[in-house]
């Protein structure tokens, strides 16, 4: 199957600041790029659903000026989560869709820690 | 919000013993998909089911489908102590809007050597 990576893979940052989750598709094209929240033993919630060169489109709940997500390119996405909180700290997975799969890929995960 | 549900939420075996997992689900689907995560990872796709198939084997995998009961269920036979991870089920939205999965609760699955 195709590779989908996720850099970096573990970030600790001071509440406040920026943090900058990249998720990459290694050998397609990501037409769709997902980015999913997963808080420990419980499933993945879809935040939002990011279509190439177009505006991401965000699940009911999920602040769209807290976490911007950008899709610049059919290889890359970004999340980054804005004037980081601890309440915000969390495993974030993204997952790539795109020729000539129909099946969605997955991330290996970011562990973010907000202190 | 999730729609599938899962059962049992944790499952602790034996190597060797089958494992049984289940997962209902409320609207109509075209697919059902089943995936695992090891701990702290990401998603690993195990095996799709169509809405017009009963069963699905893959190696020691064996899925079932019943959309009149909207369940599924993933049988992993003769475990192995490297089957320890988080199991999970997922269809697409009722619309099936470009791609997006909703996913069960989970099971998380303890395969003791």
């Amino acid at each position: 199957g195709a590779v989908v990576s996720q850099h970096p893979s573990r970030v600790i940052c001071k509440s406040g600041t920026s943090v900058k989750i990249e998720c990459r598709s290694l050998d397609f094209q990501a037409t769709t790029m997902f980015w999913y929240r997963q808080f420990p033993k419980k499933s993945l919630m879809l935040m939002a659903t990011s279509n190439e060169g177009s505006k991401a489109t965000y699940e009911q709940g999920v602040e769209k000026d807290k976490f911007l997500i950008n899709h610049a390119s059919l290889t890359l996405s970004t999340l980054t989560v804005t004037s980081a909180h601890p309440e915000d700290s969390s495993f974030y997975i993204c997952s790539a869709l795109g020729q000539p799969y129909n099946e969605q890929f997955f991330g290996p995960g970011t562990r973010l820690t907000v202190l | 919000s999730q729609q599938g549900e899962e059962d049992p939420q944790a499952l602790s075996i034996q190597e060797g013993e089958n494992a049984t997992m289940n997962c209902s689900y409320k609207t109509s689907i075209n697919n059902l998909q089943w995936y695992r995560q090891n701990s702290g990872r990401g998603l690993v796709h195990l095996i799709l089911i169509r809405s017009n198939e009963r069963e699905k084997h893959s190696g020691r995998l064996r899925v079932t489908l019943d959309t009149s009961k909207k369940s599924s269920s993933l049988l992993i036979t003769a475990s192995r102590a490297a089957d320890t991870a988080s199991y999970f089920c997922a269809s697409p939205t009722m619309r099936n809007q470009g791609g997006k999965l909703i996913f069960g609760q989970g099971t998380e699955l303890s395969v003791k050597p």
